[in-house]
């Protein structure tokens, strides 16, 4: 079975300093793992992926993620946090690629405060 | 363009009224997809449509019915719904090569009195 774990309800960071959301997984064979992005009133919106290769994954906005096979994670990370990172965020897992269904985490609130 | 749209926004709808959510994308994606996301959960999936035919269908009660006319429309028909079906109902859709960068509307938010 597959799933996904984000253990942090939310997150505060102060404008400037480095953040992190955390996500840990679990499925059989090999991961592909997923960050999407959730604004108040919108649809959600792709961050970035990793599916093979470099454990250094960099996606939109300046966020990038780290794979980390060993720990079963895929934390995501952005070196200087903004006022409008301010959002929900949500890891995703796929056990296959070319697969239309993936498993949402149950999402971290980032507030990122002046 | 890049964009996926929800019609309408906002919904509001008696137990036993008919209605219809729409949903529009022309990015010639051929694999669209139909969530439900009540308020600080993620998404769930109802339905998978690639190339215009169901292919996932997640056990989703008979009141929601979902229609692919053509690659760019999905509709969800709703018919007889309880006040727990109240939530955001998301549409996205992504090329059938690349089912998890998928791409979202805005939402309708429904609201079932």
């Amino acid at each position: 079975a597959q799933s996904v774990a984000q253990p942090e309800d939310q997150v505060n960071v102060a404008e400037g300093n480095p953040l992190t959301v955390k996500c840990t997984y679990s499925v059989s064979g090999n991961p592909y793992l997923f960050w999407y992005v959730q604004y108040p009133n919108r649809g959600l919106q792709f961050l970035l992926k990793y599916i093979t290769g470099d454990n250094l994954v960099k996606g939109s906005y300046g966020f990038e993620a780290e794979f980390n096979k060993s720990q079963t994670s895929f934390h995501l990370k952005k070196p200087s946090a903004l006022v409008s990172d301010s959002a929900l965020y949500f890891c995703a897992v796929s056990a296959l690629y070319n697969f239309n269904k993936f498993y949402f985490g149950s999402g971290t609130k980032l507030n990122v405060k002046p | 363009d890049t964009e996926v749209t929800q019609t309408p926004k906002h919904l509001v709808m008696g137990m036993t009224n008919k209605k219809s959510l729409k949903c529009e994308q022309h990015m010639g994606h051929r694999a669209m997809y139909w969530y439900k996301q009540k308020a600080k959960k993620p998404p769930e999936l109802m339905f998978v449509y690639s190339y215009e035919k169901l292919s996932i269908n997640e056990s989703v009660p008979s009141r929601f019915s979902p229609e692919c006319p053509n690659s760019s429309l999905l509709n969800l028909h709703l018919h007889a719904l309880q006040p727990e079906d109240s939530a955001l109902y998301l549409c996205a859709s992504s090329q059938t090569r690349d089912p998890n960068t998928q791409y979202f509307g805005p939402g309708t938010r429904l609201t079932v009195l």
